[in-house]
């Protein structure tokens, strides 16, 4: 079953705080973790992505750290700002696969 | 504006009428995308072409839908005899042929079943 399970569903951080976004995936085949940023009225972009391969990739603010024995990944916004809230998505997919498998969402919101 | 746009952007129909959105996917993309987005859900995926060739589609796309895309350009998705359930943000998004490139969305269509 081609699952990604994602929490929490909702998220209130402080301006300039730490927001940490969870993943888990069950289908070992998976090779590629994309996260999405979706704000009201638009369609998902893509924020930053990772190959099992390696552990972290972080670009400007944003960090994804991967935990392949645990089948867990996640999202890290440091030094959050207001113009963060949004909805965020994880997703994956396995080189066996056309299409992305996305998380449920997290609504993040960061107050000023 | 060269991304990925789709019309129309809000759509409102009875229950039992057929609906057609369209898509124009980035001119130079050869993949194309359909995924359905409820309140509170992530993108679920519909049906994926390259170029011209429906490839995939899910179980989710019942034989009230049906995709195009004639001539590996624009695309199409129709819904026949609308039901209540079917009400959601149809998304579309298209990529490159080159393994994991991003998927770029449009904005949606928001479909109202009444």
């Amino acid at each position: 079953q081609q699952q990604v399970k994602q929490s929490p569903q909702s998220l209130i951080v402080q301006k300039g705080g730490i927001s940490i976004i969870n993943c888990a995936y069950e289908n070992t085949a998976f090779d590629y973790f994309p996260w999405y940023q979706q704000f009201p009225g638009k369609g998902p972009a893509l924020l930053i992505a990772i190959r099992p391969d390696v552990s972290e990739k972080k670009e400007g603010r944003f960090t994804i750290s991967f935990n392949k024995s645990a089948k867990q990944f996640s999202l890290h916004i440091m030094d959050s700002q207001p113009g963060d809230s949004a909805t965020y998505f994880c997703a994956a997919k396995g080189s066996g696969y056309s299409t992305l498998t996305f998380g449920k969402g997290t609504m993040l919101l960061v107050s000023p | 504006d060269t991304g990925v746009s789709q019309d129309p952007r809000h759509k409102i129909t009875k229950r039992g009428q057929n609906v057609t959105f369209r898509c124009d996917p980035i001119s130079e993309h050869n993949r194309l995308y359909w995924y359905r987005q409820t309140l509170g859900q992530g993108p679920e995926f519909l049906t994926y072409f390259q170029n011209e060739a429906q490839l995939e589609k899910s179980r989710l796309l019942s034989d009230r839908f049906s995709a195009e895309r004639p001539k590996g350009s624009f695309s199409t998705l129709e819904i026949q005899r609308t039901e209540q359930g079917d009400s959601a943000m149809y998304l579309c998004a298209s990529s490159s042929g080159q393994e994991n490139s991003p998927l770029h969305f449009g904005n949606g269509t928001r479909l109202t079943v009444t």
